[in-house]
């Protein structure tokens, strides 16, 4: 089954510095999708890919890029601010159809001042 | 444009018990998929449902079920609760096609006793 890896537990990062969150799929895998998740929030779409284009602009300054080569997806945003405190969760598209989505274990996005 | 609401936000109950959770979608989104998110296990997919009928399934024992309505509401049960049932509870709406934009609620959490 297609799967995805978020070898990164937590990040903590000052506010005005990049971020890089890494997220590795399995052979095959895409559609690929950024999610970010406030505390006490839902989840809400940063980015997705499904083809072309390896770099994916997504909302709130973030891109990621899909590298075959790497087996990798991994999301960047240039100046993190201290709004951007959260969990990030990188999904695979799973199924034929659909919109059934296996999610990796997230990583927590803790942001200094 | 009002968003996805999941009714109750919060829920105890008593281990054996059954539970009933709401999900109402987007206006006009006709697609609603849950999701279990819990500490141990992350995010999980339990079910998708498209015009009333079930798209996709995940891994979980029968005790999980699921319906949707013709105003595309949906409503997911659990029965016989076990205390690995507490967990937050994830609805989320998209159009319609194949890797929609999904649209989350704030989930109802759900705690067993």
């Amino acid at each position: 089954a297609q799967s995805v890896t978020q070898p990164d537990i937590h990040i903590t990062v000052s506010e005005g510095a990049s971020l890089e969150l890494r997220c590795n799929y399995s052979y095959g895998a895409t559609p690929l999708f950024w999610y970010v998740q406030s505390p006490g929030q839902g989840l809400q779409l940063l980015l997705k890919y499904f083809s072309g284009d390896t770099l994916v602009q997504g909302i709130k300054g973030f891109e990621a890029e899909f590298k075959r080569s790497q087996s990798s997806f991994n999301l960047r945003k240039p100046s993190v601010h201290w709004s951007d405190a959260a969990e990030y969760f990188c999904a695979v598209g799973a199924g034929a159809a659909g919109n059934k989505l296996t999610f990796g274990g997230g990583t927590r996005v803790l942001v200094k001042p | 444009k009002a968003g996805v609401t999941q009714t109750p936000r919060y829920l105890i109950k008593t281990r054996g018990q059954q539970v009933t959770l709401s999900c109402s979608p987007i206006s006009g989104h006709r697609s609603v998929s849950w999701y279990q998110q819990t500490p141990g296990q992350g995010l999980q997919f339990l079910f998708e449902y498209f015009s009333e009928t079930q798209r996709n399934k995940g891994n979980f024992p029968g005790r999980f079920s699921g319906r949707q309505f013709s105003n595309s509401r949906s409503e997911m049960n659990v029965s016989t609760l076990e205390l690995g049932d507490s967990a937050l509870y994830l609805c989320a709406s998209s159009l319609a096609g194949n890797w929609d934009e999904q649209y989350f609620g704030p989930g109802t959490r759900l705690t067993v006793t």
